[in-house]
């Protein structure tokens, strides 16, 4: 059964500072694979997907996600975190039937 | 173009009571789907739906129920109120030609 962890409740950055955000998953055959964003009180944002190509994938508001075969990882990235930043993000990967299975979610914050 | 939304945004029920969480999206897409969200727990899928007239369980459909009599509109009714269906309710939609999910607001639940 496809599966996806985040083996982080919490991430804690320096403003300026890189970021990542940690994804591991298990899927049979090839994965769709999913960033989405949430902020306080609010519903969930698409960040990025990789669905084949390049493994390094870019996405909204300078966020960007590499995709490791080998070590099953798809950890998001940053190269300079903003305090905008701060919120709960979560991996997420499709199944065959076309559900998305996510992450128990990171919550990102970013001190100034 | 709305989006995804949802109504109401919060609701207090007794134990017992009924209520109807409604989801409309103006993108004409076929998927739709309803999660609900706990603490600490990620999203879980609790019914999804194909296109009108079709409608399916999904990790977590015990005490709930769906119909989907059109393609914008995806209700979800809680028969029996329970304390344990306090939570965050999110519907999303996502089109036949895409990968994306696109989420609603959310509606926040307490059962009391």
């Amino acid at each position: 059964a496809q599966s996806v962890a985040q083996p982080e409740d919490q991430v804690n950055v320096a403003e300026g500072n890189p970021l990542t955000v940690k994804c591991t998953y298990s899927v049979s055959g090839n994965p769709y694979l999913f960033w989405y964003v949430q902020y306080p009180n609010r519903g969930l944002q698409f960040l990025l997907k990789y669905i084949t190509g390049d493994n390094l994938v870019k996405g909204s508001y300078g966020f960007e996600a590499e995709f490791n075969k080998s070590q099953t990882s798809f950890h998001l990235k940053k190269p300079s975190a903003l305090v905008s930043d701060s919120a709960l993000y979560f991996c997420a990967v499709r199944d065959m039937r076309g559900k998305l299975i996510f992450g128990q979610g990171t919550e990102l914050s970013v001190k100034p | 173009n709305a989006g995804v939304t949802q109504t109401p945004k919060f609701r207090i029920l007794k134990i017992g009571q009924s209520m109807t969480l409604q989801c409309t999206q103006d993108m004409n897409h076929n998927y739709m789907y309803w999660y609900r969200q706990d603490p600490g727990m990620g999203l879980k899928l609790i019914y999804y739906s194909v296109g009108a007239g079709i409608t399916d369980k999904g990790e977590v459909p015990n005490g709930y129920n769906v119909s989907r009599s059109t393609t914008e509109d995806f209700p979800l009714r809680l028969e029996l109120a329970a304390p344990s269906q306090t939570s965050v309710y999110f519907c999303a939609s996502m089109g036949g030609r895409t990968d994306t999910q696109y989420f609603g607001p959310g509606t926040r639940l307490t059962v009391l």
